[in-house]
């Protein structure tokens, strides 16, 4: 299965400040999902990013809080914007390939 | 609005006991279902998958049973080890590869020694 590299592993941030999430899968996919679990909860779908095309948000979720890039088809960042406290969390990349879903490690951000 | 319930929200067995967590589903075009192990710090991982066109399915000692007309479908661990103490996700997605997955509220497992 696709192996994702996700960076970094964990952050401590000040509200009011920004935060950029790489994702770097070892092959080329055409559909990369971001992912939202809040402490001890399950997983939220953010956003799915296409090459080539804008990001599509779920309900709840928008582009100026939370901003994909999307360059090429093994690459892909999540900017989480103006942080609050509320935006403690984990946040996972995840790809489909031949074998199912895979999901990177994982961030986990703190704001303080 | 929740797609996949999911249960019991916590799960305590005895080591060598059999583990069963369900889920339940409303989409009834959800067509691929997987289930995920999520240890601490980690993301989650695929662990079994079945599509509804089988009604079971088993790799190892873990086993996927699926009720269409029910909307149902359940893990089974069998002979459950302290190492698989961990969190569990159901998910389910429609046309698999082109949709995202929507996950269940998930199960704490906890296995005895």
């Amino acid at each position: 299965s696709a192996v994702i590299s996700q960076k970094p592993s964990r952050d401590i941030c000040q509200r009011g400040t920004s935060l950029t999430i790489q994702c770097q899968v070892d092959s080329q996919v055409t559909m990369m999902f971001w992912y939202r679990q809040q402490p001890g909860q399950s997983l939220t779908l953010i956003a799915t990013a296409n090459q080539g095309s804008e990001a599509t948000y779920e309900s709840g979720f928008v582009i100026d809080k939370f901003p994909i890039s999307r360059p090429n088809l093994t690459f892909s960042t999540l900017t989480v914007s103006n942080m609050s406290p509320e935006d403690s969390s984990i946040y996972l990349c995840s790809v489909n390939d031949n074998y199912g879903y895979t999901f990177g490690s994982g961030t986990r951000l703190t704001v303080v | 609005q929740q797609q996949v319930k999911q249960s019991p929200q916590s799960l305590i067995v005895q080591k060598g006991g059999i583990s069963i967590i369900n889920c339940a589903y409303e989409n009834t075009a959800f067509d691929y279902f997987p289930w995920y192990q999520q240890f601490p710090g980690k993301g989650p991982a695929l662990l079994i998958a079945i599509r509804p066109d089988v009604s079971e399915k088993k790799e190892g000692r873990f086993t996927i049973s699926f009720n269409k007309s029910a909307k149902q479908f359940s893990l089974h661990i069998m002979d459950s080890q302290p190492g698989d103490s961990a969190t569990y996700f159901c998910a389910a997605s429609a046309g698999y590869a082109a949709r995202q997955l929507t996950f269940g509220s998930g199960t704490q497992l906890t296995v005895l020694p």
